[in-house]
């Protein structure tokens, strides 16, 4: 069955203390996989799109990177305007336009 | 930039009512989504068109259906309001990316809530 999951759940973290948030897949033929930003009570933000291993993206302080299992949203010095939850999607060669979400991680920045 | 706009932020019903809500889209998109939102529970698609008047069913099409008489324009209608069917609702619009690989652009969604 094709599955995506992120962890941790939630996560806190201090102003400038580095981390990173995980989505692991297990589906047949990626197309693409997707990281969202959505605050409390509005809707997913579009950040990046990533096709093939090896393949990154950045913006300000997030990167996102993928491998064959798994993709990885760093995010670097990370300020309180940056908490939200963090969801990941993917697309695959079966599956039309249908994407497949985890349930996202909660992040909180304390200043 | 993209633009997808919902017809209402939050949203007030009866069990029994019909609900329509609406999604416009200004990018000539040819897809559009509807997408619940529960917590624990993650986005779960509703229903989808891929063109003016072709509508599929996605994971949890029971007790809604859709309108699509416009390419900018995907309804979403409740036909008798249950008090299961509050929730978060968002429409999504997509774009052609990579090899098939469409990304989505959602609205702000509608909260409903039906008493």
């Amino acid at each position: 069955e094709d599955q995506v999951t992120q962890s941790p759940e939630a996560l806190r973290l201090q102003e400038g203390e580095s981390s990173s948030l995980n989505c692991s897949y297990t589906v047949s033929g990626l197309r693409g996989l997707f990281w969202y930003r959505q605050d409390p009570g509005k809707g997913p933000e579009f950040l990046f799109t990533l096709y093939s291993a090896g393949e990154e993206k950045e913006k300000e302080r997030l990167k996102a990177t993928l491998t064959k299992k798994e993709s990885f949203l760093h995010i670097t010095a990370p300020k309180p305007e940056d908490s939200a939850t963090y969801l990941c999607a993917v697309t695959i060669a079966s599956g039309t336009y249908k994407y497949i979400f985890g349930t996202g991680t909660r992040l909180k920045v304390l200043a | 930039d993209v633009k997808v706009t919902q017809s209402s932020r939050y949203l007030v019903k009866r069990t029994g009512e019909k609900v329509f809500l609406e999604c416009v889209q200004d990018m000539d998109h040819e897809n559009m989504f509807w997408y619940r939102q529960d917590p624990g529970l993650g986005l779960r698609l509703i229903y989808f068109s891929y063109d003016v008047k072709m509508k599929e069913k996605g994971d949890i099409p029971e007790g809604y259906s859709v309108s699509r008489e416009k390419k900018e324009r995907f309804s979403l209608i409740l036909e008798s309001a249950s008090t299961n069917q509050t929730s978060m609702y968002l429409c999504a619009s997509s774009s052609p990316g990579t090899g098939g690989a469409d990304t989505q652009y959602f609205g702000p969604g509608t909260r409903l809530t039906v008493l």
